[in-house]
């Protein structure tokens, strides 16, 4: 039973540069969202995906995007990076309707570095 | 969602029971208690969640006391591979009744297991 997958595991960019980052969900699971971890710093919640809509947000600039596919992937848009924005990049799915207290499981992450 | 307030740091010999302590005082009737840990570099792992009632699975025990203010995760026989940040976090629902995304991590208590 695979968990969940995000790739790459690591990225460089540069301030300016756009970049996507991919997640598959925990086979099963149907809700996708977000978390970006500073160095030494808990997960801050980015968004999360349910039936292709973005349901929740927490408090990150419209650079920050996202996108649910029908087979319940995802993938993190980030444009005009910025210094600040290097961090690693977690994935995390869950069951949706029905199910609202369904734990989180998360990946691995991407760790991104923009510089 | 309610705050969580744990210690930095504890230690635990090896074999032996470890006891992470967690207050929420401000916790609310629909809130779930949830315990994650990160060793460095991974994502997340999930350990237990629970409401009032105590919780056991193959990792880890959860003991939730009376008034919910407060809870315990034990790890019953501590190795070397449990050391990690380990975070207790106080879990909503949204109004749609759909998986609440957001996780609010605190510091977490980071959990030396010594041999």
């Amino acid at each position: 039973d695979a968990g969940v997958t995000q790739s790459p595991t690591h990225l460089i960019k540069t301030r300016g540069q756009q970049v996507t980052l991919r997640c598959s969900p925990k086979s099963g699971h149907d809700t996708v969202s977000w978390y970006q971890q500073a160095l030494g710093q808990g997960p801050q919640f980015i968004f999360q995906y349910y039936e292709e809509e973005e349901r929740q947000r927490g408090n990150f600039p419209d650079r920050f995007s996202g996108h649910q596919f029908p087979n319940y992937s995802s993938e993190l848009n980030v444009n005009a990076l910025l210094l600040g924005d290097s961090a690693l990049y977690l994935c995390a799915s869950s069951l949706g309707q029905g199910r609202p207290y369904s734990p989180l499981h998360f990946g691995n992450g991407t760790r991104l570095t923009v510089t | 969602d309610a705050k969580t307030t744990q210690p930095p740091s504890m230690d635990c010999a090896e074999g032996r029971a470890a006891n992470l302590p967690c207050n929420h005082s401000t916790i609310s009737g629909n809130e779930y208690v949830y315990w994650y840990r990160q060793i460095h570099s991974q994502g997340p792992q999930y350990i237990i969640h629970g409401l009032k009632n105590n919780e056991t699975n193959e990792m880890a025990s959860l003991i939730i006391t009376e008034d919910r203010k407060s809870s315990t995760l034990i790890l019953p026989h501590a190795t070397l591979r449990d050391t990690a940040v380990y975070y207790c976090i106080v879990r909503g629902r949204n109004a749609g009744g759909t998986s609440y995304g957001k996780l609010t991590f605190g510091q977490g208590t980071i959990l030396t297991v010594h041999p």
